[in-house]
């Protein structure tokens, strides 16, 4: 069946600017985690959904970051005024309540 | 709160040759153990888990892991390496299993593997 899928695979955007990165979890898995991946660092965990609601938000760096998950399947990852410091892989994974199911991630790339 | 400390950053090997990436852990409540590993330009796959029972773990591709509560470590292990695993490899460590918990991740160790 078909895995977690993110896109844009690859972004590249200018300081300042909003992005929005998507997620599609595998059909079925209630549980959705964003996590951020700077070059050289393994994956940084920012935010998990249960179903429809943000169950830990505590990895969010600070409010220009936010996600939404309305239908308790896609999510979206917004990023306001963005700063060179936000460049990293976005990772998106889904699950059951067993293994964490990981996407190729999303290139975010601020100039 | 949970860390990971990958001591390795970089291991070279030669092919056929046995490998070990070292992983420790720090964690004042029982957690539960991964190792994933990510081919270049590609996501996060599952390689072996310890979430209770034997702790010896055998994975995918004949990798396997021992957890060691007395020295908080989870070492990942192969005896005879393939090009094919040339890889970077990620150590996590979750207060649940794996599914409803975040993921706390080592910093990763990049294998080599020459021919």
């Amino acid at each position: 069946g078909a895995g977690v899928s993110q896109t844009p695979s690859n972004k590249v955007t200018e300081k300042g600017k909003y992005v929005e990165l998507r997620c599609d979890p595998i059909s079925g898995h209630t549980a959705l985690y964003w996590y951020r991946q700077s070059l050289g660092q393994g994956p940084e965990f920012l935010i998990y959904f249960q179903g429809t609601g943000a169950a830990d938000d505590s990895g969010l760096p600070n409010d220009r970051f936010f996600a939404v998950r309305p239908e308790g399947s896609v999510s979206t990852l917004k990023i306001q005024r963005t700063e060179r410091g936000d460049s990293a892989v976005y990772l998106c994974a889904s699950s059951t309540g067993g293994e964490q199911f990981f996407g190729p991630g999303t290139r975010l790339t601020v100039l | 709160a949970q860390s990971v400390t990958q001591l390795d950053s970089q291991v070279p090997v030669f092919e056929e040759a046995p490998v070990e990436l070292r992983c420790n852990y720090s964690s004042s409540v029982s957690v539960y153990l991964f190792w994933y590993v990510q081919y270049p330009n590609q996501g996060l796959q599952l390689l072996l888990k310890y979430l209770s029972g034997s702790t010896l773990v055998k994975g995918i591709n004949g990798f396997e892991a021992e957890f060691n509560k007395s020295q908080t470590s989870f070492h990942l292990r192969k005896p005879s390496v393939h090009i094919s695993d040339t890889a970077e490899y990620f150590c996590a460590v979750t207060k649940g299993k794996g599914g409803s918990e975040k993921l706390v991740f080592g910093k990763g160790t990049k294998l080599t593997v020459n021919p």
